[in-house]
Protein backbone atom coordinates (compact mmCIF):
# COMPACT_ATOMS: atom_id res chain seq x y z
CA UNK A 1 0.00 0.00 0.00
CA UNK A 2 1.01 3.34 -0.60
CA UNK A 3 1.03 6.30 1.76
CA UNK A 4 1.57 10.16 1.85
CA UNK A 5 2.88 12.28 4.57
CA UNK A 6 2.69 15.96 4.75
CA UNK A 7 5.51 17.52 7.53
CA UNK A 8 3.43 20.03 9.23
CA UNK A 9 -0.30 20.74 9.37
CA UNK A 10 0.17 24.49 9.87
CA UNK A 11 2.74 26.54 8.24
CA UNK A 12 2.92 30.30 8.95
CA UNK A 13 5.03 32.38 6.02
CA UNK A 14 5.41 36.14 6.04
CA UNK A 15 4.09 37.97 2.68
CA UNK A 16 6.80 38.01 0.24
CA UNK A 17 8.67 34.72 1.76
CA UNK A 18 9.45 31.61 0.51
CA UNK A 19 6.85 28.85 0.83
CA UNK A 20 8.24 25.52 1.33
CA UNK A 21 5.04 22.78 2.10
CA UNK A 22 7.02 18.94 2.71
CA UNK A 23 5.50 15.59 0.96
CA UNK A 24 7.06 12.50 1.02
CA UNK A 25 5.74 9.54 -0.29
CA UNK A 26 6.31 5.41 0.04
CA UNK A 27 6.09 3.21 -3.25
CA UNK A 28 7.52 0.26 -4.56
CA UNK A 29 7.46 1.78 -7.84
CA UNK A 30 8.04 5.66 -9.42
CA UNK A 31 4.24 6.83 -8.76
CA UNK A 32 2.47 9.78 -9.89
CA UNK A 33 2.92 13.42 -8.05
CA UNK A 34 0.02 15.27 -7.17
CA UNK A 35 -0.44 18.76 -5.63
CA UNK A 36 -4.10 20.31 -4.93
CA UNK A 37 -5.31 23.08 -3.13
CA UNK A 38 -8.45 24.00 -1.37
CA UNK A 39 -9.89 27.06 -0.77
CA UNK A 40 -11.98 27.28 2.27
CA UNK A 41 -15.74 25.59 1.27
CA UNK A 42 -14.69 25.06 -1.92
CA UNK A 43 -13.47 21.37 -3.25
CA UNK A 44 -9.66 20.97 -4.34
CA UNK A 45 -8.12 22.26 -7.61
CA UNK A 46 -5.05 20.72 -9.46
CA UNK A 47 -1.81 23.02 -8.94
CA UNK A 48 0.96 20.81 -10.91
CA UNK A 49 1.39 17.20 -11.25
CA UNK A 50 4.43 14.91 -12.19
CA UNK A 51 3.73 11.69 -14.14
CA UNK A 52 6.39 11.17 -16.40
CA UNK A 53 9.32 13.32 -17.68
CA UNK A 54 11.42 16.56 -16.33
CA UNK A 55 11.76 16.13 -12.49
CA UNK A 56 11.03 19.90 -12.07
CA UNK A 57 7.27 20.81 -12.72
CA UNK A 58 5.74 24.07 -13.07
CA UNK A 59 2.07 24.89 -11.86
CA UNK A 60 -0.31 27.87 -11.54
CA UNK A 61 -0.09 30.38 -9.51
CA UNK A 62 3.89 30.64 -8.98
CA UNK A 63 4.74 27.21 -7.69
CA UNK A 64 6.57 24.53 -8.75
CA UNK A 65 7.68 20.97 -6.92
CA UNK A 66 10.44 18.72 -7.70
CA UNK A 67 10.26 14.33 -7.80
CA UNK A 68 13.08 13.88 -6.24
CA UNK A 69 13.19 9.55 -6.42
CA UNK A 70 16.35 8.91 -3.78
CA UNK A 71 14.29 11.05 -1.24
CA UNK A 72 10.78 9.94 -1.87
CA UNK A 73 9.65 13.60 -1.78
CA UNK A 74 7.94 15.61 -3.87
CA UNK A 75 7.89 19.30 -1.87
CA UNK A 76 5.69 22.04 -3.36
CA UNK A 77 7.85 25.96 -3.41
CA UNK A 78 7.06 29.10 -4.21
CA UNK A 79 9.74 31.69 -3.98
CA UNK A 80 7.50 34.54 -3.25
CA UNK A 81 4.04 34.11 -0.78
CA UNK A 82 1.29 35.92 -1.57
CA UNK A 83 -1.46 36.47 0.89
CA UNK A 84 -4.13 34.56 -1.86
CA UNK A 85 -2.18 31.72 -1.43
CA UNK A 86 -3.95 31.29 2.23
CA UNK A 87 -5.13 27.67 1.98
CA UNK A 88 -4.73 24.00 2.24
CA UNK A 89 -2.87 21.95 0.32
CA UNK A 90 -2.91 18.23 0.26
CA UNK A 91 -0.11 16.10 -1.54
CA UNK A 92 -1.58 12.89 -3.74
CA UNK A 93 0.30 9.77 -5.01
CA UNK A 94 -1.30 7.74 -7.49
CA UNK A 95 0.11 4.36 -9.41
CA UNK A 96 1.77 1.22 -7.70
CA UNK A 97 -0.13 -1.30 -8.76
CA UNK A 98 -3.01 0.12 -9.00
CA UNK A 99 -3.10 3.53 -10.81
CA UNK A 100 -7.12 3.70 -10.69
CA UNK A 101 -6.69 4.76 -6.41
CA UNK A 102 -5.22 8.57 -4.81
CA UNK A 103 -3.68 8.44 -1.65
CA UNK A 104 -3.77 11.89 -0.02
CA UNK A 105 -2.19 13.67 2.61
CA UNK A 106 -3.22 14.94 5.61
CA UNK A 107 -3.00 18.15 4.51
CA UNK A 108 -1.02 21.61 5.29
CA UNK A 109 -2.58 24.68 6.02
CA UNK A 110 -0.75 27.73 4.82
CA UNK A 111 -1.28 30.96 6.19
CA UNK A 112 0.20 34.14 4.74
CA UNK A 113 1.13 37.04 7.10
CA UNK A 114 0.99 40.38 5.87
CA UNK B 1 -19.41 22.33 -19.17
CA UNK B 2 -20.24 22.10 -15.86
CA UNK B 3 -17.19 19.83 -14.60
CA UNK B 4 -18.27 17.56 -11.41
CA UNK B 5 -21.51 18.51 -9.84
CA UNK B 6 -23.00 17.27 -6.67
CA UNK B 7 -26.13 17.63 -5.01
CA UNK B 8 -27.16 18.20 -2.82
CA UNK B 9 -24.89 21.09 -1.03
CA UNK B 10 -25.92 20.78 2.69
CA UNK B 11 -27.75 18.31 4.27
CA UNK B 12 -28.61 17.04 8.07
CA UNK B 13 -30.04 13.76 8.85
CA UNK B 14 -31.21 12.43 11.87
CA UNK B 15 -29.23 8.89 12.82
CA UNK B 16 -30.67 5.87 11.36
CA UNK B 17 -32.04 7.54 8.48
CA UNK B 18 -31.24 7.22 4.78
CA UNK B 19 -30.16 9.41 2.00
CA UNK B 20 -28.18 9.36 -1.49
CA UNK B 21 -25.81 11.72 -2.70
CA UNK B 22 -25.82 12.77 -6.20
CA UNK B 23 -22.60 13.14 -8.72
CA UNK B 24 -22.78 13.71 -12.09
CA UNK B 25 -19.73 14.78 -14.95
CA UNK B 26 -19.81 15.77 -18.07
CA UNK B 27 -16.29 15.18 -19.32
CA UNK B 28 -16.38 11.57 -20.36
CA UNK B 29 -14.39 10.51 -17.76
CA UNK B 30 -14.44 6.43 -17.01
CA UNK B 31 -13.18 7.06 -13.99
CA UNK B 32 -15.28 8.25 -10.66
CA UNK B 33 -14.85 8.85 -7.30
CA UNK B 34 -16.38 9.46 -3.42
CA UNK B 35 -14.04 10.58 -1.11
CA UNK B 36 -15.04 11.88 2.96
CA UNK B 37 -13.10 14.75 4.39
CA UNK B 38 -12.65 15.24 8.06
CA UNK B 39 -10.13 17.22 9.58
CA UNK B 40 -6.32 16.81 9.71
CA UNK B 41 -7.46 13.74 7.68
CA UNK B 42 -6.85 14.73 4.34
CA UNK B 43 -9.17 12.94 1.90
CA UNK B 44 -10.11 9.04 2.48
CA UNK B 45 -11.29 6.84 -0.47
CA UNK B 46 -14.93 5.21 0.18
CA UNK B 47 -15.47 3.39 -3.30
CA UNK B 48 -14.52 4.60 -7.04
CA UNK B 49 -15.71 3.08 -10.28
CA UNK B 50 -13.01 2.62 -12.62
CA UNK B 51 -15.44 2.11 -15.37
CA UNK B 52 -18.59 1.99 -16.13
CA UNK B 53 -20.29 -1.04 -14.37
CA UNK B 54 -17.61 -1.50 -11.97
CA UNK B 55 -17.35 -0.08 -8.55
CA UNK B 56 -14.40 -1.17 -5.80
CA UNK B 57 -14.08 -0.41 -1.98
CA UNK B 58 -11.61 2.55 -1.06
CA UNK B 59 -10.08 2.95 2.57
CA UNK B 60 -13.40 3.36 4.65
CA UNK B 61 -16.51 1.61 2.54
CA UNK B 62 -18.13 0.73 6.00
CA UNK B 63 -21.76 1.86 6.26
CA UNK B 64 -21.91 3.34 2.62
CA UNK B 65 -22.93 2.07 -0.97
CA UNK B 66 -22.14 3.32 -4.36
CA UNK B 67 -24.18 2.94 -7.47
CA UNK B 68 -22.61 3.57 -11.17
CA UNK B 69 -25.91 4.33 -12.90
CA UNK B 70 -24.36 5.08 -15.94
CA UNK B 71 -21.11 7.01 -17.38
CA UNK B 72 -21.81 10.31 -16.19
CA UNK B 73 -23.60 9.55 -12.71
CA UNK B 74 -21.97 8.10 -9.51
CA UNK B 75 -23.82 8.21 -6.31
CA UNK B 76 -23.04 7.14 -2.78
CA UNK B 77 -26.07 6.06 -0.34
CA UNK B 78 -25.97 5.90 3.44
CA UNK B 79 -28.66 3.38 4.03
CA UNK B 80 -28.28 3.94 8.38
CA UNK B 81 -26.82 7.15 9.09
CA UNK B 82 -24.66 7.55 12.03
CA UNK B 83 -22.69 10.60 13.64
CA UNK B 84 -19.40 9.49 12.79
CA UNK B 85 -20.42 9.83 9.38
CA UNK B 86 -20.71 13.53 9.44
CA UNK B 87 -17.77 14.70 7.13
CA UNK B 88 -17.85 16.21 3.41
CA UNK B 89 -18.16 14.62 1.26
CA UNK B 90 -16.45 15.03 -2.34
CA UNK B 91 -17.09 13.18 -5.79
CA UNK B 92 -14.23 13.44 -8.90
CA UNK B 93 -13.53 12.06 -12.03
CA UNK B 94 -10.51 11.37 -13.91
CA UNK B 95 -9.00 9.96 -17.09
CA UNK B 96 -6.99 6.94 -17.10
CA UNK B 97 -3.22 8.18 -15.43
CA UNK B 98 -4.28 11.46 -14.83
CA UNK B 99 -5.85 14.40 -12.70
CA UNK B 100 -8.87 14.00 -10.75
CA UNK B 101 -11.52 16.65 -11.17
CA UNK B 102 -13.35 17.61 -7.77
CA UNK B 103 -17.38 18.29 -7.73
CA UNK B 104 -17.52 21.23 -4.77
CA UNK B 105 -18.62 19.10 -2.02
CA UNK B 106 -21.59 18.16 0.30
CA UNK B 107 -21.57 18.92 3.90
CA UNK B 108 -23.60 16.43 6.18
CA UNK B 109 -24.40 16.37 9.44
CA UNK B 110 -25.86 13.93 10.99
CA UNK B 111 -27.54 14.38 14.63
Amino acid sequence: AQSVTQLGSHVSVSEGALVLLRCNYSSSVPPYLFWYVQYPNQGLQLLLKYTTGATLVKGINGFEAEFKKSETSFHLTKPSAHMSDAAEYFCAVSGGGNFNKFYFGSGTKLNVKP
Amino acid sequence: NAGVTQTPKFQVLKTGQSMTLQCAQDMNHNSMYWYRQDPGMGLRLIYYSASEGTTDKGEVPNGYNVSRLNKREFSLRLESAAPSQTSVYFCASRVPQDTQYFGPGTRLTVL
